[in-house]
This record gives C-alpha cells, structure tokens and sequence, in this order.
C-alpha cells in the first residue's frame, strides 16, 4: 500500500525567510503527487499538482514543488514566506491506476512569525 | 461557483446515537468524495460515488456507516449507533471526471463530530 510520509508535524519559520517542507511517499510504481493547504477555519485547497512532465511545479503564490523520483520525495519551497502562509499543509499521492481516491500525509503546520 | 458545502459544520452527539451528514458538491461535478481526518492525522479516504453509484468503499468504513447519493448531486453520510472512536472531522470532495489523467478533487469545510 500506498504511503506518505511529512517527517515535520511544525515547521516555524519568521517572515521573509525561505522554507522547506518535506513530503517523501513510498510506491514502486509512477504516482501522481499533490500538495494541498488548510487555511484555519477553511477547507482543503489544492496548491499544486505533479503529473508528469517537468518535474518541477509553481503554484501561483510563490510555492514551488520538485518531484525527485530517485529519493521518492516531493518537497515543497518557498523563498520568502509572508504571515499568510501561516496554515497546514498537506502532501497527497495518487496512483495513475486508481487516481479516484488520495492518500494524505499527516501535515506540517507552517508558523510565520513577525 | 459556490464551492463544495456540508451540513452541519458542527456535531455534538452522544455515543448510541445516530447521526447523519449532508454534502452538497460543486454544481455539475459527477464525483464526490468522503474522508474522515482525526486530530493530528490527514485525511482519509472512506468512499466515493460516480453519480449516484458507489464505487468504492475502504475498510475504515464499517457496517454501521452508510452513504449515499440517490440522486446523484447531494450525498449524505449516517453513522449509526455512534461510539467516540467516531469523533472526527468529516470531509466531502467533488470533483468533474474527465478524460484527463486526474482530476482535481474541491473539498469542503468539513463536518466536526464530537461523541460524548
């Protein structure tokens, strides 16, 4: 079976200061890989989305996430976090051959300090 | 483009009770999703409907949860005779099936139960 893995439960970081939030997944077979965020009070949006292709991927808030099959991990970036990036932040694999359901890591929180 | 709703948004419940939850998904949105997330845990996958057909079911669903979507756009989720192990957040996703590889599941703000 499928799993992820977000070794991170808290990553507290100040404003304007890069971060890293590390998503690795087992499987022996080609995934499909997500990063999803949790603003409080909110439900889960999608932020960005691996396929296929180049292995890199934006999101349209600065985000930015690079699959690396050789170590299996989907880590997620961003160069300068600003306070309302403060959420939870969820990593999700699919496989290609059954994409109708996700599989959730336990989520990171991301804290931005002023 | 309202978003994917559900109802309540909160549950206090006491264990032997029933209980049931409404979704309404994304307008014309074919599938629709529902995941269970505990504290401090991700969400997890429970079942889902193509239309009003059920397709799959996990293990984590037991025989006293039922879902349904009879008329294939609003599903409810019952848990009956509910025991505190039960307390959750409870989550519904939609999405539009196409041919593309994957489609993106749109989740709602879930339904918090809490059993006494």
């Amino acid at each position: 079976a499928q799993s992820v893995t977000q070794l991170d439960s808290q990553v507290p970081v100040f404003e304007e200061a890069p971060v890293e939030l590390r998503c690795n997944y087992s499987s022996s077979v080609s995934v499909y890989l997500f990063w999803y965020v949790q603003y409080p009070n909110q439900g889960l949006q999608l932020l960005l989305k691996y396929l296929s292709g180049s292995t890199l991927v934006e999101s349209i808030n600065g985000f930015e996430a690079e699959f690396n099959k050789s170590q299996t991990s989907f880590h997620l970036r961003k160069p300068s976090v600003h306070i309302s990036d403060t959420a939870e932040y969820f990593c999700a694999v699919s496989d290609p051959g059954n994409t109708d359901k996700l599989i959730f890591g336990t989520g990171t929180r991301l804290q931005v300090f002023p | 483009d309202t978003g994917v709703s559900q109802d309540p948004r909160h549950k206090i419940t006491k264990r032997g009770q029933n209980v049931t939850f409404r979704c309404d998904p994304i307008s014309e949105h074919n599938r629709l999703y529902w995941y269970r997330q505990t504290l401090g845990q991700g969400p997890e996958f429970l079942t889902y409907f193509q239309n009003e057909a059920q397709l799959e079911k996990s293990r984590l669903l037991s025989d006293r949860f039922s879902a349904e979507r009879p008329k294939g756009s609003f599903s409810t989720l019952e848990i009956q005779r509910t025991e505190q192990g039960d307390s959750a957040m409870y989550l519904c996703a939609s999405s539009l099936k196409r041919d593309s590889p994957t489609d993106t599941q749109y989740f709602g703000p879930g339904t918090r139960l809490t059993v006494l």
